[in-house]
Parts: C-alpha cells; sequence; structure tokens
C-alpha cells in the first residue's frame, strides 16, 4: 500500500537556526498536504502543494514539491518557539484517493 | 462554529468492555474521517465516510465499526476494547474529498485500554 515516509523522526534546534523535514513517497502524488500539530494539540493543515516542483512559501516557511512528485520538503527559517510542534505530510492513496496516508511526522523542538 | 467536537475526551475501558466515539462536524461537510494516533506513527486511517449513509474501511479497521446515519455525525464504536487499542483517536472531516481539500480535526479523545 502506499507508504509515506518522513524524516527526520526529532530535531533541535537552538531558537534562530534554520529547520528542515522531508517527506518521501514509493509512489507518485497527485497531490500532498502539509499539517502542523503543537503539544496537547490537534493537527492544523498548513499548505496543499498539486504540481511538479511547486514551491509555496507562507512567511518563513517554504513548501516544496519534488519534480516526480514523490518527495517534498518544509524549511522553516530562522525558527521561533512558536515553531514547536509536529509536522506532518499526507498524501492520497494511490489506489483509493478517498484513502488518505500521513508521515510518521517531525518532532521539532527549539530551545530559546 | 463550533468546527469539529468529539467526545468524550478522555475515557479508560477494561479489556472487552465496548464503547462508541462521537464526532460531531457542524461545517456540513460531506467527508468524515477517522484516525488514530500512536508514538511514532503519525496518524492512520480506521474508517471514513464519502456522505450520509456510507462508510468505507481504512488502513487498520480491524476491531472498529462506524456508522453515518446523519451528515454531521461520525460514530466509531469499539465492541470489545483491547490494550492494543489504547490511542488517541481523531476524527476529521472535509466538503472534498481529503486528498484535495483541507481536512479539519477534532480535538481528540485519548483512550486508554487496561
Amino acid at each position: 500500500g502506499q507508504q509515506v515516509m518522513q524524516i527526520p523522526q526529532y530535531q533541535h534546534v537552538q531558537e534562530g537556526e534554520d529547520f528542515t523535514t522531508y517527506c518521501n513517497s514509493s509512489t507518485t502524488l497527485s497531490n500532498i498536504q502539509w499539517y502542523k500539530q503543537r503539544p496537547g494539540g490537534h493537527p492544523v493543515f498548513l499548505i496543499q502543494l498539486v504540481k511538479s516542483g511547486e514551491v509555496k512559501k507562507q512567511k518563513r516557511l517554504t513548501f516544496q514539491f519534488g519534480e516526480a512528485k514523490k518527495n517534498s520538503s518544509l524549511h522553516i527559517t530562522a525558527t521561533q518557539t512558536t515553531d514547536v510542534g509536529t509536522y506532518f505530510c499526507a498524501g492520497p492513496g494511490g489506489d483509493n484517493f478517498n484513502k488518505f496516508y500521513f508521515g510518521s511526522g517531525t518532532k521539532l523542538n527549539v530551545k530559546p | 462554529n463550533a468546527g469539529v467536537t468529539q467526545t468524550p475526551k478522555f475515557r479508560v475501558l477494561k479489556t472487552g468492555q465496548s464503547m462508541t466515539l462521537l464526532c460531531a462536524q457542524d461545517m456540513n461537510h460531506e467527508y468524515m474521517y477517522w484516525y488514530r494516533q500512536d508514538p511514532g506513527m503519525g496518524l492512520r486511517l480506521i474508517h471514513y465516510s464519502v456522505g450520509e449513509g456510507t462508510t468505507a474501511k481504512g488502513e487498520v479497521p480491524d476491531g472498529y465499526n462506524v456508522s453515518r446515519l446523519k451528515k454531521q455525525n461520525f460514530l466509531l464504536g469499539l465492541e470489545s476494547a483491547a490494550p492494543s487499542q489504547t490511542s488517541v483517536y481523531f476524527c476529521a472531516s472535509s466538503y472534498y474529498p481529503g486528498y484535495r481539500d483541507t481536512q479539519y480535526f477534532g480535538p481528540g479523545t485519548r483512550l486508554t485500554v487496561l
């Protein structure tokens, strides 16, 4: 079945440092979504990427979708303590677009 | 708008007991989903519904049943709880299929099975 792998599992950074999480799929994705989950909270939608090679920015966050639509990345510039949380990528199943597969997430800790 | 709500927030069960988790949304969404979240494993889809009266199996459906008798409600049932079902359960909904639309998540239900 569809698998979405995410690395690293954990990342500890000093405030002001950059952070990147990577998402890789075993199959081509029609699109990919990114979510953020604060400690003790629920996942919150950040963005969706659809086109091959697409790059989208949200303030200090930059999202990329690979040319082959099999990988994606989220980069945060100059992290802040408010960035703490777990970041998930998610994509539809290749055999059934109603099924949605989440990566295992990258837990970001930011030291002030 | 309350968005997506879940009841209860916390529950402790003994092995073999049954319970029902309720998810309600007030956004007139067609699609609803139940996920479970375990440490280090992200969210895994249990069951989903593409509209009132419909249900379908997700990635990890065994041991769970669901019903969607009303468009705004999606119920998740555990007939005979097992310790392996200890997890945080999230409900989500979307207007269009989840792969092309934002999924809105509820606050979660933390279930412990002893």
